[in-house]
């Protein structure tokens, strides 16, 4: 069975506290990797694609990367706008037309002044 | 920009209602998703289209139908709302391509309650 699996479940940060987040899968055959950002009451927000292990991709302050078997967002000298939940994605190898994500729980992210 | 829109913010709803949530997309993207997102359970497809008409069961259709009549619309409906479909619904959509891995645009989100 795919599965995607988010650590830590919460952190917090004091501003300027640079800090990694996980995101570990196991899946049969992967397409692409997905961080997206969600604030509350709010729709995920897309962030970046991986597609194949050691390819980094980075935006501001964040950077993500990917391996084999995981995927890494580090944020680095955090601010507090960059408090929010933090959610990665798999699309797994199919025959189909459109596939669907399967998600991880994510990461709630607090960023402190 | 990409905008997905979805027809309420918030909806209650009584047990037995039939319940439609609409969502319509302006960049003429061919897949449309349909998740529902709850506390310690993250999003979960419920289904999805790659083409008008065509529809796709996800990972929890069950108590769900959808319909794509055209293009830029997808609907989900509820034929009989019970209290374990309380949740959060979002709408998404993407390109279709070869390497089939374009990221998803969100919608905003419907807040459900069923009472």
């Amino acid at each position: 069975e795919d599965q995607v699996t988010q650590s830590p479940e919460a952190l917090r940060l004091q501003e300027g506290e640079s800090s990694s987040l996980n995101c570990s899968y196991t899946v049969s055959g992967l397409r692409g990797l997905f961080w997206y950002r969600q604030d509350p009451g709010k729709g995920p927000e897309f962030l970046f694609t991986l597609y194949s292990a050691g390819e980094e991709k980075e935006k501001e302050r964040l950077k993500a990367t990917l391996t084999k078997k995981e995927s890494f967002l580090h944020i680095t000298a955090p601010k507090p706008e960059d408090s929010a939940t933090y959610l990665c994605a798999v699309q797994i190898v199919s025959g189909g037309g459109a596939d669907g994500l399967t998600f991880g729980k994510g990461t709630h992210l607090i960023i402190q002044p | 920009d990409v905008k997905v829109t979805q027809s309420s913010r918030y909806l209650v709803k009584r047990t037995g209602e039939k319940v439609f949530l609409e969502c319509v997309q302006d960049m003429d993207h061919e897949n449309m998703f349909w998740y529902r997102q709850d506390p310690g359970l993250g999003l979960r497809l419920i289904y999805f289209s790659y083409d008008v008409k065509m529809k796709e069961k996800g990972d929890i259709p069950e108590g769900y139908s959808v319909s794509r009549e055209k293009k830029e619309r997808f609907s989900l409906i509820l034929e009989s709302a019970s209290t374990n479909q309380t949740s959060m619904y979002l709408c998404a959509s993407n390109l279709r391509g070869d390497r089939g891995s374009y990221e998803q645009y969100f919608g905003p989100g419907t807040r459900l309650t069923v009472t």
